[in-house]
């Protein structure tokens, strides 16, 4: 049973590109997490998803980015006009129950590079 | 708005010795905690938990202690072993988690 996997594993744009990440959770899964890791800090956490739905975006900044979950096919966590200060590590954690009770499992991340 | 703070961003320990990480809370609603372990380069990977309706839970060579009173927990390494070097993050489970900012812990020879 594949873990969670997220590509690419390193991601270089220039200032004002647009940056995909994806992640496919672990076989079974309904339940995707986004997690951003600045330089020398915690995880910190952005958006919680279920399948076509999105549960909690309270971590996610206002403007440039997005998450999404579709139907079919891994989740996205896409950033728009990218600054340097997007320059992070953004984690994944897949599980296959949500509310209180989940059990997260991590993907091995996006280190993005803004130039 | 730090809800779950690890106050020592690094501990340095003998093999064979104890290591002890320490993690406090703010928020007296948390009734779930765990304990990472991440690698440079990879994703973190579930370690230990502990309920609040229980003040220690042992696997192996790790322990961790609640302090509800305190809201403090504690993870007890013992003995340390230098593949334990690592960073260790403490994080409270709502419906999602809440992390620390992390201790790298050093297990030298």
């Amino acid at each position: 049973n594949a873990g969670v996997m997220q590509n690419p594993r390193h991601l270089v744009r220039r200032r004002g590109q647009e940056a995909r990440l994806r992640c496919s959770p672990m076989k079974g899964h309904s339940h995707v997490y986004w997690y951003r890791q600045l330089p020398e800090e915690g995880l910190k956490f952005m958006v919680y998803l279920q399948k076509e739905n999105i549960i909690d975006e309270s971590g996610m900044p206002k403007e440039r980015f997005s998450a999404e979950f579709p139907k079919e096919g891994p989740s996205i966590l896409r950033i728009q006009q990218v600054v340097r200060g997007d320059s992070a590590a953004y984690f994944c954690a897949s599980s296959p129950i949500g509310g209180r009770l989940n059990e997260q499992f991590f993907g091995p991340g996006t280190r993005l590079t803004v130039l | 708005d730090q809800q779950v703070k690890q106050n020592s961003p690094s501990l340095s320990v003998q093999e064979g010795r104890i290591s002890i990480l320490n993690c406090d809370y703010t928020n007296s609603m948390f009734d779930y905690f765990l304990w990472y372990k991440k690698y440079p380069a990879e994703g973190p990977t579930f370690l230990i938990s502990i309920s609040s309706i229980k003040d220690k839970n042992e696997d192996g060579r790790f322990t961790v202690f609640l302090n509800k009173s305190a809201k403090h927990l504690s993870l007890h390494i013992v003995p340390s072993q230098p593949g334990d070097s690592a960073v260790y993050f403490c994080a409270a489970r709502t419906d999602k988690l809440i992390f620390g900012t992390g201790t790298r812990l050093q297990v030298f020879p």
